[in-house]
């Protein structure tokens, strides 16, 4: 069976520093990986996603993240935190199975920045 | 265009009281999926639908049914709410291609059950 383990339930970063958010999958084949950040009040947005090829992946608002299979890993990363980029971020791993797609979401991290 | 809508915002309920959760989409998107999301555990699915007419269950789907009868509107039904579905509601959609394309969800409902 699948899973997604996000391991820091909270992170507090001071604006301008860089972030890291952590993701690890398990999955027996190649995954489909996912980030998607989800502010108070709203539904989750899609900031990137792994589906094959280049491992370093670029998403929305300067979000990347890079696919290491040995790490079994899926780490979020933004160069310098900018106060608006406070919200719930959320990793997700995608398989595919006799035709049933099924997506399973980690618990989120959610990110603070201070001034 | 709206995107993905959901009604109501929030909701009290009390055990064995029924309701609807309401979701519409004006992106013309075949697959629709309900899913809720409780503190300390990953969204989690609980029935979603191909198309019009065409529905299944996902991974916790007691307790709640759903139809589809057009394209656009995909209604989630608790017939005898319970303390155990308290929790946020979203609704969301899919691109063709499916699921593993961007995903657009709506604001969710929050619902509590006394």
């Amino acid at each position: 069976a699948q899973s997604v383990t996000q391991p820091d339930i909270h992170i507090t970063v001071s604006e301008g520093a860089s972030l890291e958010l952590r993701c690890n999958y398990s999955y027996g084949a190649t995954p489909y990986l996912f980030w998607y950040v989800q502010s108070p009040g709203q539904g989750l947005q899609l900031l990137l996603k792994y589906f094959s090829g280049d491992t370093l992946v670029q998403g929305i608002k300067g979000f990347e993240a890079e696919f290491k299979r040995s790490q079994s890993s899926f780490n979020l990363r933004k160069p310098s935190v900018h106060w608006s980029d406070a919200a719930e971020s959320v990793c997700a791993v995608g398989s595919s199975s006799g035709g049933y797609q099924k997506v399973t979401f980690g618990i989120g991290t959610k990110l603070q920045v201070i001034p | 265009n709206a995107g993905v809508t959901q009604t109501p915002k929030f909701q009290v309920l009390k055990t064995g009281q029924s309701m609807t959760l309401q979701c519409a989409q004006d992106m013309n998107h075949e697959y629709m999926s309900w899913y809720r999301q409780d503190p300390g555990m990953g969204l989690r699915l609980i029935h979603y639908s191909v198309g019009a007419g065409i529905t299944d269950q996902g991974e916790v789907p007691n307790g709640y049914n759903v139809s589809r009868s057009t394209t656009e509107d995909f209604p989630l039904r608790l017939l005898s709410a319970a303390p155990s579905q308290t929790s946020v509601y979203f609704c969301a959609t899919t691109p063709p291609g499916g699921r593993f394309h961007e995903q657009y969800f709506g604001p969710g409902t929050r619902l509590t059950v006394t």
